[in-house]
This record gives C-alpha cells, sequence and structure tokens, in this order.
C-alpha cells in the first residue's frame, strides 16, 4: 500500500497565483484532513472531511477550498495564493473520527508564494 | 481538547534508554494520550497512544501516572533514527473531526 500521497513535494507560485495540492489514500479511509506547518510550528488544520462529499473548516480555513468527490481523493485549492500562504502542508487520513483513531500523514508539499 | 505540556528540548546518546515526558493536569477521564514523532523533512507518524493502561508496541512503551495528570514516552534503545520532534497529544472521547491538536512537542536530540 502507498498509504498517503501527496503532490507536488516542492511548489513555487507567485502572489495571486491559484494551484492544487493533491491527496490520495489507498486505505478506505472515511476521515481526510489538511494542516499547514510554519517553521518552528505545530500543524494546524485547515479543513477535514468525514466522508465524500462532506467537508468543513477547520482552524484556518481562509484562503483554502476544498472538495471530496471520492473516498481516496480530497485536494487543496488556494484560489489567489498570498506570501502568508508559504508553508508546508500535509495531507491526512485515519478510518474513523474515534479519539483512539491514529493518523496516517503524506510527506508534505512545500509550498513558497513570492 | 486538553493542553499538554512537554519540554522544548532533550537529548540522549545512542542505545541508551529515552524517557520523553508530558504533562497534562487537566486530562479528562475518556481523553486519549497519543504521541506522534516528525522525522526532519516528513510527514508526523503514529507512535503510540493508550488510555489508563500502560502500552508496548514495537516503537516505544507509553507510561501514564496513575492519575493521568502525565505520561512519559519511553524508547528503549534509542538510534540516531529517532532524533525528530515528538508530540504528545490528547484526544478527547468525542474524538472528533477536528483532528489533532499540535503544540510546539520535545525536539529530540541523539548524540552518536
Amino acid at each position: 500500500n502507498a498509504g498517503v500521497t501527496q503532490t507536488p513535494k516542492f511548489q513555487v507560485l507567485k502572489t495571486g497565483q491559484s494551484m492544487t495540492l493533491q491527496c490520495a489514500q489507498d486505505m478506505n479511509h472515511e476521515y481526510m484532513s489538511w494542516y499547514r506547518q510554519d517553521p518552528g510550528m505545530g500543524l494546524r488544520l485547515i479543513h477535514y472531511s468525514v466522508g465524500a462529499g462532506i467537508t468543513d473548516q477547520g482552524e484556518v480555513p481562509n484562503g483554502y477550498n476544498v472538495s471530496r468527490s471520492t473516498t481516496e481523493d480530497f485536494p487543496l485549492r488556494l484560489l489567489s495564493a498570498a506570501p502568508s500562504q508559504t508553508s508546508v502542508y500535509f495531507c491526512a487520513s485515519s478510518y474513523s473520527t474515534g479519539s483512539y483513531e491514529k493518523l496516517f500523514f503524506g510527506s508534505g508539499t512545500q509550498l513558497s508564494v513570492l | 481538547d486538553a493542553k499538554t505540556t512537554q519540554p522544548n528540548s532533550m537529548e540522549s546518546n545512542e542505545e541508551e534508554p529515552v524517557h520523553l515526558p508530558c504533562n497534562h493536569s487537566t486530562i479528562s477521564g475518556t481523553d486519549y494520550i497519543h504521541w506522534y514523532r516528525q522525522l526532519p523533512s516528513q510527514g508526523p507518524e503514529y507512535v503510540i497512544h493508550g488510555l489508563t493502561s500502560n502500552v508496548n508496541n514495537r516503537m516505544a512503551s507509553l507510561a501514564i501516572a496513575e492519575d493521568r495528570k502525565s505520561s512519559t514516552l519511553i524508547l528503549h534503545r534509542a538510534t540516531l533514527r529517532d532524533a525528530a520532534v515528538y508530540y504528545c497529544i490528547l484526544r478527547d472521547h468525542r474524538g472528533g473531526a477536528d483532528g489533532l491538536t499540535f503544540g510546539k512537542g520535545t525536539h529530540l536530540i541523539i548524540q552518536p
């Protein structure tokens, strides 16, 4: 199993450009989420999904959109990139949202907005 | 989720045991204690979790105080590969879609 796959690994954008960060999991997990990690900080939740067709906002959702049309995929869209969105982005998934569940993380996408 | 307190950094020697402490004095009776670690330039990785009893797996052991207000992650024989940031996280009984609340964790340095 590949687990959680994120693409691309690195991306440089100019302010105002749009792009989509891809996340796919092959574990048939219902729950998927996106985090961002700024230098020296812990991860902060952007958006999450508890199943296909269901998404909701996390702690820092502004400037990001998500959709979940399939169980496997959970793309994160930046509509108009800003320098404040320079960060490392991690996608994570788990079988359910139970408090005993462990999350599986992707290897991250490093995004720079100039 | 209730808050946890960890030391900013710890240092240990290779092939020695490492005890990483975590205080969680406001833990509720049904909060699970989770530990994750993040190796350099990688995503977080699950290590272990427990509720009341001590837990062991192939990576580590988790020792939970009787009053559950603190816990300790034990790496029995540290290797250079164990150098990482270790996060102690509480997940309440509602579990939830709000995922995990990450603090700054403990930066573990392993000396050869």
